[in-house]
C-alpha cells in the first residue's frame, strides 16, 4: 500500500523566513493534495496537482510535483504567524476513492 | 464560501453506546466522505459514499458503523455499540467533481472529538 513521508516532522522559524515541507511517496504520485490543520480543527485545501513539474502558488505557498522523484514540497515565502498550523499531504489514485494522508509537519512561526 | 458543517463538535458517550455523528455537505457536492484522526496519529479513510450508497470502504469500516444520508442535506456516520478505540476526531468531507481520489479535492468539515469512555 501507498506510503506518504513528509519531512521534517516540525519546523519553526521566525517571522520573515521562507521555509519548505517535503512530501515523498513510495508509490507513483497521480494526483497531490496539500492541506493546513489547525489544532482541533478541520483541514483545509489549500492546492492540487496533477502532473509532473506541476508548479502552484497561493498567496505566499508555492507547492510543486516532482512526478520522477514521486515527490512534493510546498513552500512557503516570508512565514507569517498566519502560517502556523499542520501542513499534511495526501495522495490520491485512479482506482480508488481513498486519500492517503502523509505523517504531517507541525510549523510554528514566531515574530 | 460553502462550507462543510458538522455536529457535535465534541461527544462523549460510554463504551457499548450508539452514537451518530452529523454533517452538512457543501449544497451541490455529490459525493461524500468519513475519515478519522486518533491523536497523533494519520487521517485515515472510513468510507465514501454517492447515488445513495457505499462506493468504498476501508477495513476499518466493519459492522459497527454505518453511513447515511436521511435526507437532501444531512450525511450521517452511526457507530453502533462504541469501544474505547473508537476514540478519535472524525471529519466529513464533500467533493463535488468526482469520487476518484487523483482528481478530487475534498472540503472537509472541522470535526467532531468522539470520546468513548
Amino acid at each position: 500500500s501507498q506510503e506518504l513521508e513528509q519531512s521534517p516532522q516540525s519546523l519553526i522559524v521566525q517571522e520573515g523566513k521562507n521555509l519548505t515541507i517535503n512530501c515523498t511517496s513510495s508509490k507513483t504520485l497521480y494526483g497531490l493534495y496539500w492541506y493546513k490543520q489547525k489544532y482541533g480543527e478541520g483541514l483545509i485545501f489549500l492546492m492540487m496537482l496533477q502532473k509532473g513539474g506541476e508548479e502552484k502558488s497561493h498567496e505566499k505557498i508555492t507547492a510543486k510535483l516532482d512526478e520522477k522523484k514521486q515527490q512534493s514540497s510546498l513552500h512557503i515565502t516570508a512565514s507569517q504567524p498566519s502560517h502556523a498550523g499542520i501542513y499534511l499531504c495526501g495522495a490520491g489514485d485512479y482506482n480508488t476513492d481513498k486519500l492517503i494522508f502523509g505523517t504531517g509537519t507541525r510549523l510554528q512561526v514566531f515574530p | 464560501e460553502p462550507e462543510v458543517t458538522q455536529t457535535p463538535s465534541h461527544q462523549v458517550t460510554q463504551m457499548g453506546q450508539e452514537v451518530i455523528l452529523r454533517c452538512v455537505p457543501i449544497s451541490n457536492h455529490l459525493y461524500f466522505y468519513w475519515y478519522r484522526q486518533i491523536l497523533g496519529q494519520k487521517v485515515e479513510f472510513l468510507v465514501s459514499f454517492y447515488n445513495n450508497e457505499i462506493s468504498e470502504k476501508s477495513e476499518i469500516f466493519d459492522d459497527q458503523f454505518s453511513v447515511e444520508r436521511p435526507d437532501g442535506s444531512n450525511f450521517t456516520l452511526k457507530i453502533r455499540s462504541t469501544k474505547l478505540e473508537d476514540s478519535a476526531m472524525y471529519f466529513c468531507a464533500s467533493s463535488g467533481l468526482s469520487g476518484r481520489s487523483y482528481n478530487s479535492p475534498l472540503h472537509f468539515g472541522n470535526g467532531t472529538r468522539l470520546t468513548v469512555t
